[in-house]
């Protein structure tokens, strides 16, 4: 099993800063099946990004995502107010799935 | 537009069974693999179970295994999860999600219920 590992466990920002969260795998994630959700208090998960770098449709180009192997990252390029909200990385591909432990973005 | 509505959740007593449903509309039902994920309120998403696009495949995490069984109705577009044994550990907001690549299993998940709260609790 592929553990996730988020970091920092929160992220205190401005609007119009940038994000940089962090996802560290345990072992290579195999063709990059890594994934980012945006997750909003009562709310289901939404896909960001797949493939570690593609967003998905109708997803701002403020949000990127890079990485390969062990490491990748969600950057948020500047936030915006809606932007606040938790993020889940999740590799998938392989079983079983698995998802990091989150990392909360709130405003400074 | 994809529509994922779970319904079933309740409180259930330890030992006890509860079945979820999640109704699907807004694509073809039968060419894509579901999910089911579930999150402690405030807590990480934990992967509980998929089947595959015909219901011939199914895999468990190892927390739920022999306990609970997916499958799903293609005539009726549907998706379920029956749970037995249930334990305190999982009380838990289950969601159903739609894999975003038909045909396949195990891709990333482009659409989500809004979920439906299980509280196992004597």
């Amino acid at each position: 099993e592929i553990v996730l590992t988020q970091s920092p466990g929160t992220l205190s920002l401005s609007p119009g800063e940038r994000a940089t969260l962090s996802c560290r795998a345990s072992q290579s994630v195999s063709s990059n099946y890594l994934a980012w959700y945006q997750q909003k208090p009562g709310q289901a998960p939404r896909l960001l990004i797949y493939g570690a770098s593609s967003r998905a449709t109708g997803i701002p180009d403020r949000f990127s995502g890079s990485g390969s192997g062990t490491d990748f990252t969600l950057t948020i390029s500047r936030l915006e107010p809606e932007d606040f909200a938790v993020y889940h990385c999740h590799h998938y591909g392989g079983s079983p799935p698995t998802f990091g432990q989150g990392t909360k973005v709130d405003i400074k | 537009e994809v529509h994922l509505v779970e319904s079933g959740g309740a409180v259930g007593q330890p030992g006890g069974s509860l079945r979820l449903s999640c109704a699907a509309s807004g694509f073809i039902f039968d060419d894509y693999s579901m999910q089911w994920v579930r999150q402690v309120p405030g807590k990480g998403l934990e992967w509980v179970s998929l089947i595959s696009w015909d219901g011939s495949s199914a895999y468990y995490a190892d927390s739920v295994k022999g306990r609970f069984t997916v499958s799903r109705d293609n005539s009726k577009n549907t998706l379920y999860l029956q749970m037995h044994s249930l334990r305190i550990e999982d009380t838990a907001v289950y969601y159903c999600a739609k894999e975003a690549v038909g045909w396949q299993w195990l891709f990333h998940l482009d659409s989500w219920g809004q979920g439906t709260l299980v509280t196992v609790s004597s």
